[in-house]
C-alpha cells in the first residue's frame, strides 16, 4: 500500500527566508504527486503536481517542487517566504492504476512565518 | 465560479442525533469524495463515488452513509452521531477522465458532537 510521510509537523521561518518542506512516499510505481495548501478555515488548494517529464515543477505563489526517484521524495521549496504563506501544507500521492480511490495524504506541515 | 460548495459550514450535534452534510459541484466532474480531517492525521477518505450511480468505501467508512444524488451532488449522512465523529469534513471532486487530475475541495464543514 502506498503511504506519504511529512516528517516535519511544524516549521517556523522568518519572512524572506528560504523554505523547504519535506515529503517522502512509498509506492511501487511512479506516482502522481501533489502539494496542497490549506489556509485557516478554508479547503485545500492545489499548489503544484508532478506526473511525468521534468522533475522540477513550478507551481502557484512562487513554489516549486523536485521529484527525486532515488530518494522517493517530492520536497516543496520557496526561495523567499512571505507572511501570507503561513498555512498548512499537505503532500499527496496518487495512483497510476486509474482507480478513482486516489490520493493518499500526508499528515501535513504547519508553517509559521515570523515578521 | 462556485466550484465545490458544502453546507452547512458549522454544526453541533448531540450524541445519537443524525444529520446530512451536503455537497455540490458545478465543474461537471464525474468523481466525488468525502474526507475527514483530524489533527495530525491529514485527510482520510470516508467514501467516494467514481461516477454517478456508484459509491465505494474509503479508509474510514464506519458510521457514515453516502448518496450520489446526481452528477452534481454527493451527500454524507451520520445516522447516529458519536463524539469520535467530531472533525472537519471536506467534499472534493475531480475529472476522472484524466487520472492525474487534481482534487478540487470545498471549504469544509466543522462538526462537533457532544
Amino acid at each position: 500500500a502506498q503511504s506519504v510521510t511529512q516528517p516535519d509537523i511544524h516549521i517556523t521561518v522568518s519572512e524572506g527566508a528560504s523554505l523547504e518542506l519535506r515529503c517522502n512516499y512509498s509506492y511501487g510505481a511512479t506516482p502522481y504527486l501533489f502539494w496542497y495548501v490549506q489556509s485557516p478555515g478554508q479547503g485545500l488548494q492545489l499548489l503544484l503536481k508532478y506526473f511525468s517529464g521534468d522533475t522540477l515543477v513550478q507551481g502557484i505563489k512562487g513554489f516549486e517542487a523536485e521529484f527525486k526517484r532515488s530518494q522517493s521524495s517530492f520536497n516543496l521549496r520557496k526561495p523567499s517566504v512571505h507572511w501570507s504563506d503561513a498555512a498548512e501544507y499537505f503532500c499527496a500521492v496518487g495512483f497510476s492504476s486509474g482507480s478513482a480511490r486516489q490520493l493518499t495524504f500526508g499528515s501535513g506541515t504547519q508553517l509559521t512565518v515570523l515578521p | 465560479n462556485a466550484g465545490v460548495t458544502q453546507t452547512p459550514k458549522f454544526q453541533v450535534l448531540k450524541t445519537g442525533q443524525s444529520m446530512t452534510l451536503q455537497c455540490a459541484q458545478d465543474m461537471n466532474h464525474n468523481s466525488m469524495y468525502w474526507y475527514r480531517q483530524d489533527p495530525g492525521m491529514g485527510l482520510r477518505l470516508i467514501y467516494y463515488s467514481a461516477s454517478e450511480g456508484t459509491t465505494d468505501k474509503g479508509e474510514v467508512p464506519n458510521g457514515y452513509n453516502v448518496s450520489r444524488l446526481n452528477k452534481r451532488e454527493f451527500s454524507l449522512r451520520l445516522e447516529s452521531a458519536a463524539p469520535s465523529q467530531t472533525s472537519v469534513y471536506f467534499c472534493a471532486s475531480r475529472d476522472f477522465s484524466s487520472y492525474n487530475s487534481p482534487l478540487h475541495f470545498g471549504n469544509g464543514t466543522r462538526l462537533t458532537v457532544t
